[in-house]
């Protein structure tokens, strides 16, 4: 599975949105981007994914680029339960579905 | 939506005990089950891979015969530290994959058990 990477933290405001980077640049055409996020103590939950068109679900939006080396998750209206370490990761959807978590980016929205 | 169980929450037990982990999936069947584990301030790391009915795969580092693992049907999935240390103390966190869901998520993952070895 390609690598990720993104900033260790970010902050927000409450009300505004959360962008997050992700940097993919060695992805393959069959992989997909996937975020799931963490909040404290508790597991992992799955936001969005995506190949290479945009997607939006009643969470988020997911942002790729057309060369597909990087991708934007949007939190549009950012609350204090979203504060969370978001993960992006690579994969090949279907593959052995094994989930490698990098470090993520610590989000933290501020009131 | 699909829900994963994990039991017991927390759990404190004398080094050189054995410990139980249950995940449960509530409501579909898993025929894959993982195991992570975290420590504290970092990301998770699989473990290992629970195959019902088959044996369990286990990624490179990880004692087969320390951590069993047992996945006897598709709804229930075990982890046991066996001779626990303190360093085996961490967060163990399960996920399940609906065999039946093609769609997005593949994964669901349990609230996680944390082990504190005294």
């Amino acid at each position: 599975d390609a690598k990720t990477t993104q900033p260790p933290s970010m902050d927000c405001a409450e009300g505004r949105a959360a962008n997050l980077p992700c940097n993919h640049s060695t992805i393959s055409g069959n992989e997909y981007v996937y975020w799931y996020r963490q909040i404290h103590s508790q597991g992992p939950q799955y936001i969005i994914h995506g190949l290479k068109n945009n997607e939006t679900n009643e969470m988020a939006s997911l942002i790729i680029t057309e060369d597909r080396k990087s991708s934007t998750l949007i939190l549009p209206h950012a609350t204090l339960r979203d504060t969370a370490v978001y993960y992006c990761i690579v994969r090949v959807r279907g593959s052995n579905y094994k989930l490698t978590f990098g470090k993520g980016t610590l989000l933290t929205v501020n009131p | 939506g699909a829900v994963v169980s994990q039991h017991p929450s927390r759990v404190i037990c004398k080094s050189g005990t054995s410990v139980k982990i249950e995940c449960r999936s509530l409501d579909f069947q898993a025929t894959t089950m993982f195991w992570y584990r975290q420590f504290p301030k970092q990301s998770l790391m699989l473990m290992a891979t629970s195959n019902e009915g088959s044996k369990a795969t286990y990624e490179q580092g990880v004692e087969k015969d320390k951590f069993l693992i047992n996945h006897a049907s598709l709804t229930l999935s075990t982890l046991t530290v066996t001779s626990a240390h303190p360093e085996d103390s961490s967060f163990y966190i399960c996920s399940a994959r609906d065999s039946r869901d093609r769609g997005a998520r593949e994964q669901y993952f349990g609230p996680g058990t944390r082990l504190t070895v005294t």
